[in-house]
């Protein structure tokens, strides 16, 4: 069975950098072409793609919060840590984190479709002084 | 960035009625759209990949369409369990994810 767990403290200060660990079982993030999403969701608010890194350790960021995050992952330790700096009230949200899978269509276009499989339940942070 | 758009924001439909969402992207995307239902207070769950794949588990009333900058979500006969707000995802470029604003479905 597949599970992700996020974890992470609760309550942030605004300008503390936020350090969240994604916990993953039932896969290897060595696993090719598998990788680890970060997304958010601020309260009432849509879905928001954060960051990703993949088995091959290709990372992608958020062009509007790319100067804020750094996404890493431990193999060994089936983790990925996203952090995020500076934070701000602005930045209170459910955070999840999802692995993505592959499909390839071999019999049409040749290519890999990426979706995100299974999400963790997700972890709130509220930001505050 | 590549953007996307649904539509409606909202609807209101009844058990049994045939709905249909729609999503947009700012470029064509060819079929790398994937689409999401979150339940309140949940996690969002995959429907949809590849535009048009079911998902395994995801029940066939759920269907997929389009390519290229439109695309479809169509649920056949609106179930209680559907009840949800819907997303939209695009995966045509794997360096920047992006999901649409979501559209949700409630009770008529």
């Amino acid at each position: 069975q597949v599970t992700l767990k996020e974890s992470g403290p609760v309550l942030v200060k605004p300008t503390e950098t936020l350090t969240l660990t994604c916990t993953v079982s039932g896969f290897s993030l060595s696993n090719a072409r598998m990788g680890v999403s970060w997304i958010r969701q601020p309260p009432g608010k849509a879905l928001e793609w954060l960051a990703h890194i993949f088995s091959n350790d290709e990372k992608s960021y958020s062009t509007s919060l790319k100067s804020r995050l750094t996404i890493s992952k431990d193999t060994s330790k089936s983790q990925v840590v996203l952090t995020m700096t500076n934070m701000d009230p602005v930045d209170t949200a459910t955070y999840y984190c999802a692995r993505i899978s592959w499909y390839y269509d071999s019999s049409g276009t040749l290519s890999y479709y990426y979706y995100m499989d299974v999400w963790g339940k997700g972890t709130t942070v509220t930001v505050s002084s | 960035d590549i953007q996307m758009t649904q539509s409606p924001s909202s609807l209101s439909a009844s058990v049994g009625d045939r709905v249909t969402i729609t999503c947009r992207a700012s470029q064509s995307i060819s079929s790398y759209l994937n689409w999401y239902q979150q339940k309140p207070g949940k996690a969002p769950k995959l429907l949809i990949y590849a535009a048009s794949s079911l998902q395994s588990g995801v029940p066939s009333r759920f269907s997929g369409s389009g390519s290229g900058t439109d695309f479809t979500l169509t649920i056949s006969s609106l179930q209680p369990e559907d009840f949800a707000t819907y997303y939209c995802q695009q995966s045509y470029s794997t360096l920047l994810f992006t999901f649409g604003p979501g559209t949700k479905v409630d009770i008529k």
